[in-house]
């Protein structure tokens, strides 16, 4: 069945650092690829997405970009604050394109 | 942007008891809903697919008797944890699908047996 991947955390970052989380999947077809962000106390927001290979999905700095060779979903961002701390989630949409599949989710702490 | 909530927001009830949590959605209406759970440290866990109008899907290992889900409308789907033990205790999120590839999370719901 579909699978996402990602690096365990937490990673501590000094702001203005620049920052990678990984993700890769498994999925047959041709999957939709997220990542959703759960500030503290809050629910999962859609932080990006990319329905298709190559496409870039991208918002508030962040950007991932779709990559079928390589079945991966990185997340960057080039110069981390100390808002973006949070659970950083990577999933992907399958078949039934209403069905999320998640990874563990990775907590990003940024220092001042 | 698309609202979906939950109530309560936290419960702490005691064991043997049974636990109701709202999800509704505010401004758009859901023929299905999706219901997970999430335990410390780890990822968000499919429970079942809330359908309006007809039974509720469960995934595989989830007890249907034990958790029960009901989509009375269109903006409101209910999860009542039945006869809840200590190892129920946990993180329950709900979400809603709207347009195609979007859904919208509730903010979720910790439960807490005592």
């Amino acid at each position: 069945g579909d699978s996402v991947t990602q690096m365990e955390g937490p990673v501590t970052l000094s702001e203005e650092a620049f920052l990678t989380i990984n993700c890769t999947y498994t999925a047959t077809g041709y999957p939709s690829l997220f990542w959703y962000v759960q500030y503290p106390g809050e629910g999962l927001q859609l932080l990006l997405k990319a329905t298709k290979a190559d496409d870039k999905g991208s918002n508030k700095g962040f950007e991932a970009t779709y990559r079928k060779e390589t079945t991966s979903f990185h997340l960057e961002k080039g110069s981390v604050q100390v808002s973006d701390s949070a659970v950083y989630f990577c999933a992907l949409s399958g078949q039934d394109a209403s069905k999320l599949t998640f990874g563990t989710g990775t907590r990003l702490q940024v220092t001042l | 942007g698309a609202v979906v909530s939950q109530h309560p927001s936290w419960v702490i009830c005691k064991s043997g008891t049974s636990v109701k949590i709202e999800c509704r959605s505010l401004d758009f209406q859901a023929t299905t809903m999706f219901w997970y759970r999430q335990f410390p440290k780890q990822s968000l866990m499919l429970m079942a697919t809330s359908n309006e109008g007809s039974k509720a899907t469960y995934e595989q290992g989830v007890e249907k008797d034990k958790f029960l889900i009901n989509h009375a409308s269109l903006t409101l789907s209910t999860l009542t944890v039945t006869s809840a033990h200590p190892e129920d205790s946990s993180f329950y999120i709900c979400s809603a699908p709207r347009g195609y590839n979007e859904q919208f999370f509730g903010p979720g719901t910790r439960l807490t047996v005592l």
